[in-house]
């Protein structure tokens, strides 16, 4: 069974621009949630999709948003970049999203770097 | 408001050597509690995970942890660690899936 996908590995962009990563979740899969790596905050929860709809969501500002596809993919967009966005971004994807027996199983992640 | 404390930040071993990396956390509501790896240039790996039940729980490498609810600690123990366990340990209580990661303990195992 296939993994986590996480597209692109690697992403330059400048300051003000927007970016676009994809994340495809392990067949059968219908969650998908999005975090944030930092060296100074370290691992944060952005949001979570469940069957096309947001369930969770972090403490991010309204430039981070996401969406989620029929087929349980998931993008994830953040607008007028800031240095502060460099950061390494994992997406994980579970079978359910309420349910108390569920795990996360994560992909390599996008990392993301704001010159 | 979740939160969890990782008490070690770098830990020093040799190979042999026992392991216990501290976490606590605060947590309204029912709670499940995971424990992750992040070994160099890979991605993170569940190591183990409480859900209920049995508040020692095995995971995969010869880890365990306990679960000690008047502590609120999800400690997590090997009792001969390897060199190849050098990475980076993630506490992480959660509901659902939104979860709470502690800052991390980067273990480095000695020959």
């Amino acid at each position: 069974k296939a993994g986590v996908t996480q597209t692109p590995r690697y992403l330059i962009k400048t300051r003000g621009q927007q970016v676009t990563l994809s994340c495809s979740p392990i067949s059968g899969h219908r969650s998908v949630s999005w975090y944030q790596q930092t060296p100074g905050q370290g691992l944060q929860f952005l949001f979570e999709y469940f069957s096309e709809t947001q369930r969770n969501k972090g403490n991010f500002p309204g430039r981070f948003s996401g969406r989620q596809f029929s087929n349980s993919r998931s993008e994830m967009n953040v607008s007028t970049l800031e240095l502060g966005d460099s950061a390494l971004y994992l997406c994980a994807s579970s079978l359910t999203s309420d349910a108390t027996y569920n795990e996360q199983f994560f992909g390599p992640g996008t990392r993301l770097t704001v010159l | 408001a979740q939160s969890v404390s990782q008490h070690n930040h770098h830990v020093i071993l040799s190979e042999a050597a026992s392991l216990e990396l501290g976490c606590n956390y605060s947590y309204g509501g029912t709670v499940n509690l995971f424990w992750y790896v992040q070994y160099p240039g890979q991605h993170l790996q569940l190591l183990l995970k409480y859900f209920s039940g049995d508040p020692l729980v095995k995971g995969i490498k010869g880890f365990e942890a306990e679960f000690i609810k008047s502590k609120f600690s999800f400690n997590l123990r090997k009792p001969s660690v390897q060199w190849s366990d050098t990475a980076e340990y993630f506490c992480a209580p959660g509901g659902g899936n939104k979860l709470t990661f502690g800052t991390g303990t980067q273990l480095k195992v000695e020959l």
